[in-house]
C-alpha cells in the first residue's frame, strides 16, 4: 500500500535560512502534494507537482520529484517565523475513491 | 465563499457515548472525504462520499463508525459508544470532482476527547 514518509521529522533552523523537507514513497503515482498544517489547524494546499514534471516553483517554494528514486523534496527559501508549521507529502496514486496517502510530517521551526 | 465548515471545533465525549461530527464542504463541492490525524502522525483516510452515496469507506472501522452526506445537509460522521482510542482529531475536505482530486481544502478539523 501507498506510504509516504517525511524526512526528517523536525526540522529547526534561524529566520532567512533555507529549509529542505523530504519525503519518499513506494507505489507509483499520478502526482505529490505538499500542503501546510499550522497548530491545530486543517491542512492548507501548497503545490502539486505531476509525474511527468521535475521542478515546480511558487513563490519561494520549490519542490523536485524523483520518480525513479520515488522521492519528492520541499525547499522553502528565505524561510521566516511565519513558516513554523507542519508540512506533509501527499499522494495521489489514481484509482482515485481514497483520495490522497498523506505522510507523517515534518515539523518545521523557525527561529526568529 | 465559505471554505469547508467543520463543527463542532471541540467535542469532548465519556465512554459509551456517541459522538457526530459535521462537515459542510466549500460551495460547489459534492465529494467528501473524513481523515483522521493522531498527535504527531499524518491524516489517516477513512471514507469518501459523494452526495447521497459512499463511494469508498476502506479506512472506516468496521464497527462502531458510520458516515453519511445526505441530499441536503452537511455530511456527518458519526462513531458510538466512543472508546478512548477513538480520541483524535478529524478533518474533512472536499473536492469539486471524482478521484484524482488534485486539490482538497480541509476544514479545521474536529478534536474529539474521550474521557
Amino acid at each position: 500500500s501507498q506510504q509516504g514518509e517525511e524526512d526528517p521529522q523536525a526540522l529547526s533552523i534561524q529566520e532567512g535560512e533555507n529549509a529542505t523537507m523530504n519525503c519518499s514513497y513506494k507505489t507509483s503515482i499520478n502526482n505529490l502534494q505538499w500542503y501546510r498544517q499550522n497548530s491545530g489547524r486543517g491542512l492548507v494546499h501548497l503545490i502539486l507537482i505531476r509525474s511527468n514534471e521535475r521542478e515546480k516553483h511558487s513563490g519561494r517554494l520549490r519542490v523536485t520529484l524523483d520518480t525513479s528514486k520515488k522521492s519528492s523534496s520541499l525547499l522553502i527559501t528565505a524561510s521566516r517565523a511565519a513558516d513554523t508549521a507542519s508540512y506533509f507529502c501527499a499522494m495521489d496514486s489514481g484509482g482515485g475513491a481514497d483520495g490522497l496517502t498523506f505522510g507523517k510530517g515534518t515539523h518545521l521551526i523557525i527561529q526568529p | 465563499n465559505a471554505g469547508v465548515m467543520q463543527n463542532p471545533r471541540h467535542l469532548v465525549r465519556r465512554r459509551g457515548q456517541e459522538a457526530r461530527l459535521r462537515c459542510s464542504p466549500m460551495k460547489g463541492h459534492s465529494h467528501v472525504y473524513w481523515y483522521r490525524q493522531l498527535p504527531e502522525e499524518g491524516l489517516k483516510f477513512m471514507v469518501y462520499l459523494q452526495k447521497e452515496n459512499i463511494i469508498d469507506e476502506s479506512g472506516m472501522p468496521k464497527e462502531r463508525f458510520s458516515a453519511e452526506f445526505p441530499k441536503e445537509g452537511p455530511s456527518i460522521l458519526r462513531i458510538q459508544q466512543v472508546v478512548r482510542g477513538d480520541s483524535a482529531a478529524y478533518f474533512c475536505a472536499s473536492s469539486p470532482r471524482w478521484g484524482n482530486p488534485e486539490k482538497l481544502f480541509f476544514g479545521s478539523g474536529t478534536q474529539l476527547s474521550v474521557l
